[in-house]
């Protein structure tokens, strides 16, 4: 059973263009989060969907940001017009849809943007 | 959420018992507590839960006091690759899933 996959590993844009971070969770999962991990500092959660909705947003920076996890394909992490703030390692969790340990989430590798 | 304190870091030599202590004095009924470990460039990794008394798996060993206002992850006979940060996570079994992660405990292990 694959763990979670991310993509692309590292991503490196320009100040203004647009990143598109991908996730596909763990086989048999449906639930997906968003983290993002700053240098030196611990994971903060950003958003939280099941399949063709999102539950929790409260992290989600209110402008340039937006998650998606269609029906079929992986979720989808977009950041619009970044800026240098934006620098930082995502990561994607993932969880069955049932859990007695609902904080048992498992991560992906993290995609690492970089901008410049 | 009932807010976590850890140290920032901790020194070990292989072979030794190492003892994380995590304190949430304001945790709450329904929380559980949970541990996690990252790896440079690596996301976080599950490492145990428990919600009182004590836990034990293949990895490590969780403490929790009656009063569970506080917890102790320890790790046996710790090698180099159990280098990593330590996060120690207090939240509800139910409800809001999203995890709150502090600055976790920096384990260095030397040879």
């Amino acid at each position: 059973n694959a763990g979670v996959m991310q993509n692309p590993r590292h991503l490196v844009r320009r100040r203004g263009q647009e990143a598109r971070l991908r996730c596909s969770p763990m086989k048999g999962h449906s639930h997906v989060y968003w983290y993002r991990q700053l240098p030196e500092e611990g994971l903060k959660f950003m958003v939280y969907l099941q399949k063709e909705n999102i539950i929790d947003e409260s992290g989600m920076p209110k402008e340039r940001f937006s998650a998606e996890f269609p029906k079929e394909g992986p979720s989808i992490l977009r950041i619009q017009q970044v800026v240098r703030g934006d620098s930082a390692a995502y990561f994607c969790a993932s969880s069955p849809p049932i859990s007695g340990r609902a904080y048992e989430q498992f991560f992906g590798p993290g995609t690492r943007l970089t901008v410049l | 959420l009932a807010k976590t304190t850890q140290p920032i870091s901790m020194d070990s030599y292989e072979g030794q018992e190492v003892n994380i202590t995590c304190s949430h004095n304001n945790i709450a009924t329904n929380d559980y507590i949970t541990w996690y470990q990252q790896f440079p460039s690596q996301g976080p990794r599950f490492i145990i839960q428990g919600y009182k008394t004590k836990v034990t798996n293949e990895v490590a060993s969780l403490f929790i006091p009656a009063d569970r206002k506080s917890s102790t992850l320890s790790l046996p006979r710790v090698s180099l690759s159990d280098t990593a940060v330590y996060y120690c996570l207090v939240a509800l079994d139910t409800g809001r899933r999203a995890l709150t992660f502090g600055s976790g405990t920096r384990l260095q292990v030397q040879p």
